[in-house]
């Protein structure tokens, strides 16, 4: 199966500071990002899909101007979570896909980045 | 929103045993995938099954797409199989993006 890399897996940053999480699609090349969060014992919530080149789409609910989302390549889509703050503590996740000509292709994930805020 | 519910919300299995779990929806979907997430977080893709029968070791998975189901059967259960499971759909008006369920939390004792 595909593999898809995320970075870093882990971070604590004070409140108030911006933190940049990465995700790499390592073997094939990613037309479509998605970042989910997930918090414990609950299920995964999409937060945005990013297309290489253009604008992210984000879901109801999340600020984008909070989590600021670029997808510069078919293989690297970066998401900020900027003026962090302890409410933003959670585990985010990407997950990357290929267009087909029958549309979106399966969807393969990141080991997720585990983001404290203290 | 399309809905994607799924049971049993918890299970509690002895090694060896076999298990079924099952997905309903809500509405016509154009992909199904199943996936395992094991204890440090990480999504495995089971099976990508949004209609018919896939079997994979000791997994399978069977989607009745015209009825808004789906199974995962687990037989011989081990104890790395302890994990939650989740499927996930894509709905006809989505385009490409997946509505998780709230997962099966599955737990293998030896």
């Amino acid at each position: 199966g595909a593999v898809v890399s995320q970075h870093p897996s882990r971070v604590i940053c004070k409140s108030g500071t911006s933190v940049k999480i990465e995700c790499r699609s390592l073997d094939f090349q990613a037309t479509t990002m998605f970042w989910y969060r997930q918090f414990p014992k609950q299920s995964l919530m999409l937060m945005a899909t990013s297309n290489e080149g253009s604008k992210a789409t984000y879901e109801q609910g999340v600020e984008k101007d909070k989590f600021l989302i670029n997808h510069a390549s078919l293989t690297l889509s970066t998401l900020t979570v900027t003026s962090a703050h302890p409410e933003d503590s959670s585990f985010y996740i990407c997950s990357g896909a290929t267009t087909t000509s029958g549309g979106l292709d399966e969807q393969y994930f990141g080991p997720g980045t585990r983001l404290t805020v203290t | 929103g399309i809905q994607v519910e799924q049971s049993p919300p918890d299970l509690i299995l002895q090694e060896g045993a076999n298990s079924t779990l099952r997905c309903n929806f809500s509405d016509s979907v154009n992909n199904l995938q199943w996936f395992h997430q094991n204890p440090w977080g990480q999504l495995i893709n089971l099976f990508y099954i949004p209609s018919g029968t896939k079997q994979n070791g000791r997994l399978s998975a069977t989607t009745v797409a015209t009825e808004r189901y789906s199974l995962l059967y687990i037989s011989s259960s081990q104890t790395t199989d302890s994990g939650v499971y989740f499927c996930a759909v894509v709905s006809s008006d989505s385009w490409g993006k997946l509505q998780f369920g709230a997962g099966t939390q599955v737990v293998v004792t030896p």
